[in-house]
């Protein structure tokens, strides 16, 4: 079954933690992106790899960090520095960062304790 | 830069009626254009595209957006709603801009959509 694998489903942080959210895809993708999700604001860039060993900030990259050490894995952790992580976190992939019809796992929803 | 604008925050149907979603964006240069649905708790779904070339798009699920560049709209319709259709729906613009290789994807805020039998 060709696609993204995010895990875990639901994930909570206890304060001054850091955790870390899983991202893999078997699609031989080159590009890889995470995003954040609150109500009503859409979809917001957090970083995004276009290739192995290297990736960007995007719009809010603040208080996230981010590892690009395997084609098919970009995890995402979210650090003690940020200081609002209750949301939707969503992975996504494209052929390319140019070819960007990007395709999207199942999300992880992280809550504060 | 780019952005869009979904006009509507909700929409609410009755089963068997026709479905408009509406979406503007602006942008500095020739874009993509795409709307996703997302159901409760899931990753983002490809509805359809638009790539410059036919200005109706069809997509999934009996879907279709027609491009109106003079009125900068690519709204979404159906013609008759389905129960499955109640989810959430996001109009996306992408862009290259100054001579960079990354098409970036810019969201719209997202139209939550209700099917009543």
């Amino acid at each position: 079954d060709g696609g993204i694998t995010q895990s875990p489903k639901y994930l909570f942080r206890k304060e001054g933690q850091n955790v870390t959210l899983s991202c893999e895809q078997n699609l031989n993708h080159d590009a890889m992106y995470w995003y954040r999700q609150d109500p009503g604001q859409g979809l917001r860039l957090i970083y995004y790899s276009q290739i192995v060993n290297d990736f960007q900030k995007g719009d809010i990259a603040e208080g996230y960090s981010v590892s690009r050490e395997k084609k098919e894995s970009f995890p995402l952790t979210v650090t003690s520095a940020q200081k609002n992580p209750t949301a939707f976190y969503l992975c996504a992939s494209s052929p390319t960062l140019a070819k960007n019809i990007q395709y999207f796992g199942a999300g992880t929803r992280l809550s504060v304790l | 830069a780019q952005s869009v604008t979904q006009l509507d925050s909700h929409v609410s149907v009755s089963e068997g009626t026709p479905v408009l979603l509406r979406c503007n964006y602006s942008s500095s240069y020739s874009p993509s254009l795409f709307w996703y649905v997302q159901h409760p708790n899931k990753g983002l779904q490809l509805l359809l595209k638009y790539t410059s070339a036919a200005t109706l798009v069809k997509g999934i699920n009996g879907f279709e957006a027609e491009f109106k560049k003079s009125e900068t709209s690519f709204h979404l319709t159906k013609p008759s709603a389905h129960m499955s259709d109640a989810a959430e729906y996001f109009c996306v613009v992408s862009g290259f801009a100054g001579g960079t290789s990354y098409g970036k994807l810019t969201f719209g805020q997202g139209t939550i959509l209700t099917v009543h039998p």
